[in-house]
């Protein structure tokens, strides 16, 4: 079935640094892929999205793009603040249902910690 | 445009007992779904409704289900409580269709005793 592999955290980053997390999916046929945030206490939120092979989400100076030769969705961020810290999750659109659905399949979840 | 909200925030039950979770999809939204949050299990996914009918669902035992009500808004109902039913649970809601973005609400935060 359709699944995801996020690199283990936690992730520790001074301030200014570069940020990448690694993001690998099995899927058949062309799922949509996701980077949702969590910050702590709160819901996840929706950081950026890639529908098609190529494509490049960015939002916030948040970058990914999606790699169908190596099956791969990394996360990317130039400079990191202490406001980034969070949890970070992968995610794909569960291709393998029968139907139409909005079902997501996530990755495990990375932790990043931002040091001033 | 208000966002997806859930009540309650925050439940104390004991084993046993059952429990009901609502969620409010955002306007015009008519896919609801459910996810369990859990350290040691991720999140994982409970099951999704569109226009009052269930068409998705997980692998959770049928004590875990759910509703959807002409307005969109959901409910799920856990019954016989037990202690690893303690969660986050999240609600998230998609437009028509398949295969969109899903926008979360702030969770409901369930303890088992």
């Amino acid at each position: 079935g359709n699944s995801v592999t996020q690199m283990e955290g936690p992730v520790t980053l001074s301030e200014e640094a570069f940020l990448t997390i690694n993001c690998t999916y099995t899927a058949t046929g062309y799922p949509s892929l996701f980077w949702y945030v969590q910050y702590p206490g709160e819901g996840l939120q929706l950081l950026l999205k890639a529908t098609k092979a190529d494509d490049k989400g960015s939002n916030k100076g948040f970058e990914a793009t999606y790699r169908k030769e190596t099956t791969s969705f990394h996360l990317e961020k130039g400079s990191v603040q202490v406001s980034d810290s969070a949890v970070y999750f992968c995610a794909l659109s569960d291709q393998n249902y029968g139907g139409a659905t909005n079902k997501l399949i996530f990755g495990t979840g990375t932790l990043l910690a931002v040091q001033p | 445009k208000a966002g997806v909200t859930q009540t309650p925030r925050y439940l104390i039950k004991t084993r046993g007992q059952q429990v009901t979770l609502s969620c409010s999809p955002i306007s015009g939204h008519r896919s609801v779904s459910w996810y369990q949050q859990t350290p040691g299990q991720g999140l994982q996914f409970l099951f999704e409704y569109f226009s009052e009918t269930q068409r998705n669902k997980g692998n959770f035992p049928g004590r875990f289900s759910g509703r959807q009500f002409s307005n969109s808004r959901s409910e799920m109902n856990v019954s016989t409580l037990e202690l690893g039913d303690s969660a986050l649970y999240l609600c998230a809601s998609s437009r028509e269709g398949g295969y969109n973005e899903q926008f979360f609400g702030p969770g409901t935060r369930l303890t088992v005793l």
